[in-house]
């Protein structure tokens, strides 16, 4: 059973405009949540976290919500490049321990 | 130049023989992990290692075997008896198994096809 999902698996948007990737989870237990970006036949490549303790982070372009309530967790990415074409996988742990990742999902920036 | 290095990049085997992919680091990171991707899928991790001569298995495990005889390396192999083995497969190393700030460092993977 899929513990965490991105129900999209595509997505584009325009160059300049907010890309919104969103990831969901069923395991409340989950309290450490990464955003991977991965480009075809390369490793994913470390973008962004948060703890359960924070609804909020923010680097550069790139910015985490968490609602725990929803158990719901998205990746702003403004304003997008088209560098920022990739898959993006969101992951989720209890402790940071086994990570479980979504099955990702494809942002092109046109 | 730290990292993580994966080889081969592309492998081709037989259906019925075994196959060893490398995984090395040079991160000084205590723990390994081995993932398996396929179309439309998360990644699944198949087995992981907290440190030297340790490892547990992860979510499908089942027809692999890995070995952690030195901090640097996590070898995953492929057995004849792991029914679908065709993937793309993905080495990561953490400073640590658990505890915050330990986001995962991933190799640039190794696609392996049975044919």
């Amino acid at each position: 059973d899929q513990q965490v999902k991105q129900n999209s698996p595509s997505l584009s948007v325009q160059e300049g405009r907010i890309s919104i990737l969103n990831c969901d989870y069923t395991n409340s237990m989950f309290d450490y949540f990464l955003w991977y970006k991965k480009y075809p036949a390369e490793g994913p490549t470390f973008l962004i976290s948060i703890s359960s303790i924070k609804d909020k982070n923010e680097d550069g372009r790139f910015t985490v919500f968490l609602n725990k309530s929803a158990k719901h967790l998205s990746l702003h990415i403004v304003p997008s490049q088209p560098g920022d074409s990739a898959v993006y996988f969101c992951a989720a742990s209890v402790g940071g321990n086994q990570f479980y990742f979504g099955t990702g999902t494809s942002l092109t920036v046109i | 130049d730290g990292g993580i290095t994966q080889s081969p990049k592309y492998l081709f085997r037989k259906e019925g023989q075994n196959v060893t992919l490398s995984c090395e680091q040079n991160l000084n990171h205590d723990a390994m992990y081995w993932y398996r991707q396929d179309p439309g899928q998360g990644l699944r991790l198949i087995y992981y290692s907290q440190i030297v001569n340790d490892f547990q298995k992860g979510d499908i495990a089942e027809g692999y075997s890995v070995s952690r005889e030195k901090k640097e390396s996590f070898p995953l192999t492929v057995t004849s008896a792991q029914k679908n083995p065709t993937a793309f497969y993905l080495c990561a190393s953490s400073f640590r198994q658990g505890g915050p700030y330990n986001e995962q460092f991933f190799g640039p993977g190794t696609r392996l096809t049975v044919l």
